[in-house]
């Protein structure tokens, strides 16, 4: 899977927008982008995914650039709860040279202050 | 709807002791896949199944673990002569399908503490 980079840290203040970046500029044609985060104590949680197309969804929007080498993660409105490690996955559609797993970096860890 | 279960939750269990560690995947789900995480450490992939049938157990790390699912749902990790470098989470996951395009529904985790 091709590699991606994420800042190590971010803060957030609560009910403001944050936007969470990730660059993937060896991002291949048939790569997925993925979103999973990890609240403390917890197992991972599927948050979003894409391919090419900006994504909407209960829990937050995925927006990917147009040459697909970065995307941004938004939270319209962080509360106490989205306190997290966000993990950005590129997973290759490519069944061939794929188990589908997903292969977790650091993520960034995302704080909330009230 | 009911998300991945996994029991028991914790664990404790003595040096060289064989354990056996349990995910209900999603309904309906095809794939299922198994993970470990360490204390402060990232997720570590080591097994999954499309149906009942593990296309590549490469990623286990030592012939002391093995997995199996029966009827395309339930499926089992079982250690045995376990070590104390096997405390972890174990975490389970679904995915409708198996691939890139699939989601993964992760489980609440087992916690195995080996004494």
């Amino acid at each position: 899977d091709a590699k991606t980079t994420q800042p190590n840290s971010m803060e957030s203040n609560e009910e403001e927008p944050v936007h969470l970046p990730c660059n993937h500029s060896t991002i291949s044609g048939t790569d997925y982008i993925h979103w999973y985060r990890q609240l403390p104590s917890q197992g991972p949680e599927y948050v979003i995914h894409g391919l090419t197309s900006n994504v909407n969804n209960r829990m937050a929007s995925l927006a990917i650039a147009e040459d697909r080498k970065s995307s941004t993660l938004i939270l319209h409105r962080a509360t106490l709860r989205d306190a997290a490690v966000y993990y950005c996955i590129l997973r290759d559609l490519d069944y061939g040279g794929s188990q589908g797993n997903l292969i977790f970096g650091k993520g960034t860890k995302l704080s909330v202050k009230p | 709807g009911a998300g991945v279960s996994q029991s028991p939750s914790n664990k404790v269990t003595e040096k060289g002791k064989d354990v056996e560690l349990r995910c209900d995947p999603i309904s309906g789900h095809t794939a299922l896949y198994w993970y470990r995480q360490s204390l402060g450490q990232g997720l570590e992939f080591l097994i999954y199944f499309q149906g009942n049938s593990a296309p590549d157990k490469s990623g286990l790390p030592s012939d002391r673990f093995s997995a199996e699912r029966t009827g395309g749902s339930v499926s089992t990790l079982t250690i045995q002569r376990t070590q104390q470098e096997d405390s972890a989470v174990y975490l389970c996951a679904s995915s409708p399908h198996w691939g890139a395009g699939y989601e993964q529904y992760f489980g609440p985790g087992t916690r195995l503490t080996v004494t």
